[in-house]
């Protein structure tokens, strides 16, 4: 499967500043999703990235809120704008393996501490 | 929307012994379940998967049944060893190719030695 870079790996950031996140992977991948993991929790579906189109957001995640962008198939980037204590949290980029492999791979992840 | 119940939430289980995670899923038309294994610190890793074309996968120690009926999938690991210690996660999805992914709210295995 494709190799999955995210960065950065951790951050700490002052309240109503943003923070873009990054995602790479080494091959074209059709759809990224970016999560969220409260601490202690599951993980919750932010966005759908697609190439070339907007990204599809999940029930209460808005798009002013989390920015995303897809400029080709093998990045996107994810930015909190904004922030406050409560986007602490650890944020996921995801790619699913193409038609026919379903398995997921995810990001080593950013933890992002608002302060 | 998919909603994914997991159960129990936290399970501790002596060395040796098996280790069974339950998950109940909401919409019939998901096709897709994969369990994730994520250590402290770390990103969530596939472990297994099952499509809802198969009723039962085995790799190794870890196994996956799938009830389609019923709706619910269940994670089995047998011979349970202190490094099996992690939060697992199972979760659905349906469609075709790749779709988002609706997780469980996961579970804490503790091995005891």
């Amino acid at each position: 499967s494709a190799v999955i870079s995210q960065k950065p790996s951790r951050d700490i950031c002052q309240r109503g500043t943003s923070l873009t996140i990054q995602c790479q992977v080494d091959s074209q991948v059709t759809m990224m999703f970016w999560y969220r993991q409260q601490p202690g929790q599951s993980l919750t579906l932010i966005a759908t990235a697609n190439q070339g189109s907007e990204a599809t957001y999940e029930s209460g995640f808005v798009i002013d809120k989390f920015p995303i962008s897809r400029p080709n198939l093998t990045f996107s980037t994810l930015t909190v704008s904004n922030m406050s204590p409560e986007d602490s949290s650890i944020y996921l980029c995801s790619y699913a393996g193409g038609q026919l492999n379903y398995g997921y791979t995810f990001g080593s992840g950013t933890r992002l501490t608002v302060v | 929307g998919e909603n994914v119940e997991q159960h129990p939430s936290t399970l501790s289980v002596q060395e040796g012994d098996s280790a069974v995670i339950k998950c109940t899923y909401s919409d019939s038309a998901s096709n897709y379940f994969p369990w994730y294994k994520q250590e402290l610190g770390k990103r969530p890793q596939l472990i297994i998967d099952i499509r809802s074309n198969v009723g039962e996968k085995k790799d190794q120690r870890i196994a996956v049944t799938l009830n389609k009926t019923a709706k619910h999938f269940s994670l089995h690991i047998t011979e349970t060893q202190p490094e099996d210690s992690a939060v697992y996660f199972c979760a659905a999805s349906k469609g075709q190719g790749a779709q988002k992914l609706v997780f469980g709210q996961g579970t804490r295995l503790t091995i005891n030695p």
